[in-house]
């Protein structure tokens, strides 16, 4: 139990496009989700806090403009990169936590999804 | 803020052991987790240490020491799999169980 998936695993768009990445927790409720960025031999970087039904926290730094979040079931969190720029190319991981039960304690991780603006 | 540490690199042979340190200052601790990362894919889970001592999993052990601030990981009988990034994750205080990574180290099994 406690998987997560992503879609798309990967995607190639133009600069001043949109795209939007789908997680999804498949066997359980998650009642907070985290998204996170990671560019090569770095580590992630958290941006922000998903709770469903309420706005997303964002992460000092990040544009909540930008990076939209949505948060509307317990099984389901989107992130949508606005306008796209090359220097948004990156790794993006989501995870999601369950609060009770099994594993409480844990964030179980995403694929990831692989961005190149060109 | 949150400061985690950990080495770079470390690189080690086939069926030998290796320890992956790890420091941490947090404003407020409530765990500390180990994940393995191979290149393009997320992160898996290892291990969870909330209390002092040794937590036991196959042939990766994970210690905490809270009130140094300090883990470690100890890979055992190394294969050739576990050529990997290990990161060290601390969650603060808080309620909202956020995870702050180290820059993770980059593990390499030479036969």
């Amino acid at each position: 139990g406690a998987v997560v998936s992503q879609h798309p695993s990967w995607v190639i768009c133009k600069s001043g496009t949109s795209v939007k990445i789908e997680c999804r927790s498949l066997d359980f409720q998650a009642t907070t989700m985290f998204w996170y960025r990671q560019f090569p031999k770095q580590s992630l970087m958290l941006m922000a806090t998903s709770n469903e039904g309420s706005k997303a926290t964002y992460e000092q730094g990040v544009e909540k403009d930008k990076f939209l979040i949505n948060h509307a079931s317990l099984t389901l969190s989107t992130l949508t990169v606005t306008s796209a720029h090359p220097e948004d190319s990156s790794f993006y991981i989501c995870s999601a936590s369950r609060l009770a039960g099994p594993s409480y304690n844990e964030q179980f991780f995403g694929p990831g999804t692989r961005l190149t603006v060109l | 803020g949150q400061n985690i540490d950990q080495p770079t690199e470390m690189t080690a042979t086939e069926g030998a052991i290796v320890q992956i340190n790890c420091t941490y200052q947090t404003s407020g601790f409530n765990g500390l987790f180990w994940y393995q990362q191979h290149a393009g894919e997320a992160p898996t889970f290892l291990s969870y240490n909330v209390l002092d001592g040794l937590e036991e999993k196959g042939r990766f052990s994970s210690f905490l020491s809270r009130s140094k601030g300090y883990s470690y990981l100890l890979l055992k009988e190394l294969q050739m799999k576990d050529s990997a990034s290990y990161l060290c994750a601390v969650r603060g205080g808080s309620n909202d169980y956020k995870l702050s990574f180290g820059a993770g180290t980059t593990v390499t099994v030479r036969a």
